[in-house]
């Protein structure tokens, strides 16, 4: 699988906005860019999901760069809820079963 | 609907002894995933059902580990005998079918094995 690259961690002040980065300069063509998190003493959770285009759901957006080397989680408004793991990770297409290949994520820290 | 559930929540053991984890995946779900993170490491996949067959188990560590999911529902992960580098918080996670293309895996919250 191919890797990704994130920051160790990141703070951001609550009712603001985060932009979490991802790098995956291997990333090839078919490989879709997954965002799951890690809330303290809780499992992941999935977040987003993206292959090309810009995508947004209630949790949040993805912005995926034109060469798709790099994308970015954005949380629009943090809230202290926010703070966990961040993971980004790269996927066979969707259907496909396989397993997800964590690395160390951000960890998000929110600020009240 | 009911989330993936884990059981139990904490086990502490001494080395040598037998554990056995127990995963419910969400209904209706064929895939059944496990992973462990030990301390201080990234989370790791361990194997992988479809229904009750395995898929993958390329990352299970040794032959202490047996996986089963007897009937396709819930699966059972025991390690015997424990040695102290088992310690960790296991997770199982459950996603639908293939053919529904479907993408989330949804996590249990884990259990959290202390081998002394």
């Amino acid at each position: 699988d191919a890797k990704t690259t994130q920051p160790n961690s990141m703070e951001s002040n609550e009712e603001e906005p985060v932009h979490l980065p991802c790098n995956h300069s291997t990333i090839s063509g078919t490989d879709y860019i997954h965002w799951y998190r890690q809330l303290p003493s809780q499992g992941p959770e999935y977040v987003i999901h993206g292959l090309t285009s810009n995508v947004n759901n209630r949790m949040a957006s993805l912005a995926i760069a034109e060469d798709r080397k790099s994308s970015t989680l954005i949380l629009h408004r943090a809230t202290l809820r926010d703070a966990a793991v961040y993971y980004c990770i790269l996927r066979a297409p969707p259907g496909s079963a396989r397993q997800l290949t964590f690395g160390s994520g951000t960890q998000l820290t929110v600020l009240p | 609907e009911a989330g993936v559930t884990q059981f139990p929540s904490h086990s502490v053991i001494e080395k040598g002894q037998t554990v056995t984890l127990r995963c419910d995946p969400i209904s209706g779900h064929d895939n059944l995933y496990w992973y462990r993170r030990v301390m201080g490491k990234e989370i790791k996949f361990l194997l992988h059902f479809v229904k009750e067959s395995k898929q993958d188990e390329s990352g299970m560590p040794n032959n202490r580990f047996l996986a089963e999911r007897t009937g396709g529902t819930y699966s059972t992960l025991k390690v015997q005998p424990a040695e102290l580098e088992d310690s960790g918080v296991y997770f199982c996670a459950s996603s639908q079918p293939t053919w529904t293309g479907s993408y989330e895996q949804y996590f249990g919250p884990g259990t959290r094995l202390t081998v002394t």
